[in-house]
Formats: C-alpha cells, structure tokens, sequence
C-alpha cells in the first residue's frame, strides 16, 4: 500500500524558515517523481514543485522560486521542501504527492495526508 | 500561465442524477507530440485529493465507471452517470502540459 507520511510543519514567523518532509513506503521511491501541492485554508489545490525520479530536474511556481527548494533522499525514501523567507500567504496545508510519468509529464497519482503550516507574528 | 476555469463553481445533485463539470483552459492543452496531459481529482470533505480520471478520459485505479472524461484542446468535461453519496466533495482539473495548474474547483452537493 502506498503510504506519503508528511512532518515538520506548524506556526512560523513571516521571513523565517521551515523544512517539511514526506515518508514514503509501499513503493520504490526512485522510480518516480514527487511533488508538493498546498491549499489554503477554503481555497483550492495550487501546485508547488516537481522533482524528477533522480532528483536531477526541478520545477518551482513562479511565487515561490528561490525561495522554496525542493530535494529528495531516494536512499531513504524521504521527499523534503524546504521554505525560507516565508510569507503570509504561504500558510495553507502542504500535500506530498507521488509523481506518476506517463507519456512526458509527471501527474499526481496519490496524496499524503497534509501538514499545515501557519506563517503568523 | 495557463489558467483552468471551472464551471458550475457548485452543483447540486439528487442521488441518481447524471451531472457533468467543465474545464476550460486559456491554452490548448495538446502538445508537440500529441498528447493531451488534462486530469481529474475528487476531494471528499476533510479528505486528501485522489485521482479520478488520467489524460482526460482514463480512469483511475478503483474509480468506479459512473465516471467518465472527455474533451479536447482547450474543452474538457468530467460527467458522473449517476452520482451517489459518497460522490459528494469537491472536483478539481488539473493540466501538466504547462508545468502544472489547478481549475478552480467545482463542489457537487445533495440538492
């Protein structure tokens, strides 16, 4: 069974940071890419970055370039996201998704439970 | 940016009706190689996402075949033949051929 285990969120000050990670088990983790997708609270699913199988590619929402980087341990089957100069508007509950690739393009086949994070004085 | 607009924003439903939700994209959502990356998600009230449909008309593991997905270019339509409770959430498209964007969401409710 595929299981996505999110941690490392909570409250945090605005300009501060923060180090998400995903667990994952139930599949071999170097086989496919992942992903973090938010939501803000009553509001809709935006994505957040992509990483490739070996980690080698990266794509990031324009919002969150340089300063969000996304990072994986295939050896420890362990997805992370770390955050810096967080904003308020970062605050939502973060998904870790597994990144299926069919034809050229990652699509999101199965979702952790969520961790949220709070960016508040 | 391509940018997914969802309508209805939300549907209400009886048990047993047929519904369709469109997904309407500000770019063609065909590439290169002529592949069409339009999917599907379902969120269940305080539940995670989980995939419905893939490449716009291929169901996803365990999706019961009430589902269904069509549509082409810029057009695209999720239809449910006949909702049942546990249908009740919120719907999402979500297109991959440039990076990744999410439709607004359509929330299906009992009427």
């Amino acid at each position: 069974e595929v299981q996505l285990v999110e941690s490392g969120g909570g409250l945090v000050q605005p300009g501060r940071s923060m180090k998400l990670s995903c667990a994952a088990s139930g599949f071999t983790f170097s086989n496919y890419g992942m992903a973090w997708v938010r939501q803000a609270p009553t509001k809709g699913l935006e994505w957040v970055a992509t990483i490739s199988y070996d980690g080698s590619s990266t794509y990031y929402r324009d919002s969150v370039k340089g300063r969000f980087t996304i990072s994986r341990d295939n050896a420890k089957s362990t997805l992370y996201l770390q955050m810096n100069s967080l904003r308020s508007e970062d605050t939502a509950t973060y998904y870790c998704t597994r990144g299926k690739r069919q034809k050229f393009r990652y699509y999101f086949d199965y979702w952790g439970q969520g961790v949220m994070v709070t960016v508040s004085s | 940016d391509v940018v997914l607009t969802q309508t209805p924003s939300t549907l209400s439903a009886t048990i047993g009706q047929s519904v369709s939700i469109s997904c309407r994209s500000s770019q063609s959502l065909l590439d290169s190689a002529g592949n069409t990356y339009l999917y599907w998600y379902l969120q269940r009230p305080g539940q995670s996402p989980q995939l419905l449909i893939y490449l716009v008309s291929n169901l996803g593991s365990g999706v019961p075949n009430r589902f269904s997905g069509s549509g082409s270019g810029t057009d695209f339509t999720l239809k449910i033949s006949g909702v049942e409770a546990e249908d009740l959430g919120v719907y999402y498209c979500m297109q991959a051929t440039h990076a990744w964007t999410f439709g607004g969401g359509t929330k299906l409710e009992l009427k």
